[in-house]
């Protein structure tokens, strides 16, 4: 059964860092490209970032450049997001989410149950 | 990267129809035809619903159908039932191996 369990979320002031994790199992990790998705309170879904499977290529919404930064270990099924001089309109569930097939970075059939960054002074 | 955009509501009697819009722009919805929509229950995670524009995830009902025209495409629910009642999120391919959600749609089952 595929999971994806993302963890590390928590309250930072603004200006603050703050790493999350997403531990993988069910599927063999480093055959997909692996996306970060979050959600403001009330607001809709917004893609953050994603890592190719070897983590030589990275992207991002022009919102987090600079600022975010997604990486992989795939030994330890994980994916991660760095996420320093955090603002107040970061606030949201930040969700990890894997793609239907090896070669394409979306449609994401599986999702974690997310994680919640709250940023505020 | 604007967010696509979609109409803030809609709503159903059960048994009708109902279609969702999505617009984007010739860079995104128009340029490429992975268009994907996601039902989110409140307080769950998205569910995939359709991909490619019209495939249906195994699973997925066939009441749930997806089209592109231009820069527009639309989710149409068919026979609506009272689970259906949720938001729903169109998604793009927008190149360069980047993603653009839409705003989000409330859809009420009356």
């Amino acid at each position: 059964e595929v999971q994806l369990v993302e963890s590390g979320g928590g309250l930072v002031q603004p200006g603050g860092s703050l790493r999350l994790s997403c531990a993988a199992s069910g599927f063999t990790f480093s055959n997909y490209w692996m996306s970060w998705v979050r959600q403001a309170p009330g607001k809709g879904l917004e893609w953050v970032a994603n890592v190719k499977q070897d983590g030589s290529e990275r992207y991002y919404v022009d919102s987090v450049k600079g600022r975010f930064t997604i990486s992989r270990d795939n030994a330890k099924n994980s994916l991660y997001l760095l996420m320093n001089s955090l603002r107040v309109e970061d606030t949201a569930v930040y969700y990890c989410a894997r793609p239907r097939e090896t070669f394409g970075v979306d449609p994401f059939d599986y999702w974690g149950q997310g994680t919640l960054v709250t940023v505020s002074s | 990267q604007s967010a696509l955009t979609q109409p803030r509501s809609v709503s159903g009697s059960p048994g009708q129809s109902v279609a969702i819009s999505c617009t984007g722009t010739s860079s995104d919805v128009g340029r490429y035809d992975y268009v994907s929509w996601y039902q989110q229950h409140p307080g769950k995670a998205p569910k995939l619903m359709i991909y490619d524009v019209s495939k249906r995830p195994s699973g997925v009902p066939d009441r749930f159908s997806g089209s592109k025209s231009g820069n527009t495409a639309s989710l149409t629910i068919s026979g609506l039932q009272a689970e259906d009642e949720a938001d729903y999120y169109c998604c793009s391919y927008a190149g360069s191996r980047t993603l653009i959600f839409g705003g989000g749609t409330k859809l009420t089952v009356l």
